[in-house]
């Protein structure tokens, strides 16, 4: 079981939607991630918030907007997404976002699909 | 951009065996870990080792590191189709977490 939970399982969306995809972690972890990963590919950095402040942003195209309302929310804002944006989105977290960060507690993610 | 890369890709072995999996990691770190992450689900943390450690153990899993050769190998001994997953290694570089491409082990019956 885990400690950070990502909602929804399953997500479908045309290219004209928007919506969200959330994380939540009750483990008063500082540091929150977002990470894409395509079958049989190793996840994929896209934003680490560090402290509620993104300090990380791996050139993730703008249709991608993360949010992070408070210590334990983490919100990916999906817009104008494209077919090839369809993959496995995992939340992560830690217990702070320095350079020696530790283990990364993992959510189940959020399968998106694209049409 | 992968930071560690791992070999196998694959790897099948008969349940009861050992299963080895090494990756190897280009840039200086301060530690390296090794993730496990069943079909289609998130990744679980095995095990954490520091750049000033050589050996660690946790149970079943046996991680080396050698970073004068920039790499680590993940042993899993006495194998069970439990075990049958795809396993990460991790490096941290400049405050992120960077997954190698993984190894996809399967344990036959």
């Amino acid at each position: 079981d885990t400690e950070v939970t990502q909602t929804p399982k399953h997500l479908v969306m045309g290219m004209t939607n928007k919506k969200s995809l959330k994380c939540e972690q009750h483990m008063g972890h500082r540091a929150m991630y977002w990470y894409k990963q395509k079958a049989k590919k190793p996840p994929e950095l896209m934003f680490v918030y560090s402290y509620e402040k993104l300090s990380i942003n791996e050139s993730v195209p703008s249709r991608f907007s993360p949010e992070c309302p408070n210590s334990s929310l983490l919100n990916l804002h999906l817009h104008a997404l494209q077919p090839e944006d369809s993959a496995l989105y995992l939340c992560a977290s830690s217990r702070d976002g320095t350079a020696d960060t530790g283990e990364l507690f993992f959510g189940e993610g959020s399968r998106l699909t694209v049409l | 951009s992968q930071q560690g890369e791992e070999d196998p890709q694959a790897l099948s072995i008969q349940e009861g065996e050992n299963a080895t999996m090494n990756c190897s990691y280009k840039t200086s770190i301060n530690n390296l870990q090794w993730y496990r992450q069943n079909s289609g689900r998130g990744l679980v943390h095995l095990i954490l080792i520091r750049s000033n450690e050589r050996e660690k153990h946790s149970g079943r899993l046996r991680v080396t590191l050698d970073t004068s050769k920039k790499s680590s190998s993940l042993l899993i001994t006495a194998s069970r189709a439990a075990d049958t997953a795809s396993y990460f290694c991790a490096t941290d570089r400049d405050d992120k977490i960077i997954f190698g491409k993984g190894t996809r082990l399967h344990i036959l019956p």
